[in-house]
């Protein structure tokens, strides 16, 4: 149980299109997820708070223009880069949480983004 | 502010030796922590976590943890790793809100 998924797992773009990401959670109920970047060799570095139904809650630093999440259901969370440049490229992870639990978070496999 | 530190980011061992990952949190509410684990190109995979009870926690392919309350410390051990081990792994807690934070990550590489 308590499995995640994204789409798509890697995704090649051009410099200034829009790129979307989805995380799903598959067999549970997520009032939260919460999106993280990951740059090689590092640890991740949570971007966004997503609550089901209300805005995001964005981490200091982090624009939100440019990183639109929308957490439409309790099993989907999409993560849009807007006007995407190079240095958006990124290993991008979603990760949810059960209704029934506070602290412990699912992963998701991983979005690995490539800005041309 | 509440942090985790993971003390070392790369810890070379060879197969069948134990293994120590060292991982310190500061925290003035109540502790919960996780350590993941993350193959390459991968999502992290919950390998083991503390939220109460007993204090030593073990994981299903034979990792341990135990949170020390006096030392601040949640080392991650195993008595005898193997190849498919190689990995970097994340030692994670909670500020005391609904967030997670990560430390820095170690590199787990085992040599044949």
């Amino acid at each position: 149980g308590a499995v995640v998924s994204q789409h798509p797992s890697w995704v090649i773009c051009k410099s200034g299109t829009s790129v979307k990401i989805e995380c799903r959670s598959l067999d549970f109920q997520a009032t939260t997820m919460f999106w993280y970047r990951q740059f090689p060799k590092q640890s991740l570095m949570l971007m966004a708070t997503s609550n089901e139904g209300s805005k995001a809650t964005y981490e200091q630093g982090v624009e939100k223009d440019k990183f639109l999440i929308n957490h439409a259901s309790l099993t989907l969370s999409t993560l849009t880069v807007t006007s995407a440049h190079p240095e958006d490229s990124s290993f991008y992870i979603c990760s949810a949480r059960d209704l029934g639990q506070r602290y412990e978070q699912y992963f998701g496999p991983g979005t690995r983004l490539t800005v041309t | 502010a509440q942090s985790v530190t993971q003390l070392d980011s790369q810890v070379p061992v060879f197969e069948e030796a134990p293994v120590e990952l060292r991982c310190n949190y500061s925290s003035s509410v109540s502790v919960y922590l996780f350590w993941y684990v993350q193959y390459p190109n991968q999502g992290l995979q919950l390998l083991l976590k503390y939220l109460s009870g007993s204090t030593l926690v073990e994981s299903i392919n034979g990792f341990e943890a135990e949170f020390n309350k006096s030392q601040t410390s949640f080392h991650l051990r195993k008595p005898s790793v193997h190849i498919s081990d190689t990995a970097e792994y994340f030692c994670a807690g909670p500020p005391g809100a609904d967030k997670l934070i990560f430390g820095t990550g170690t590199r787990l590489q085992v040599f044949p």
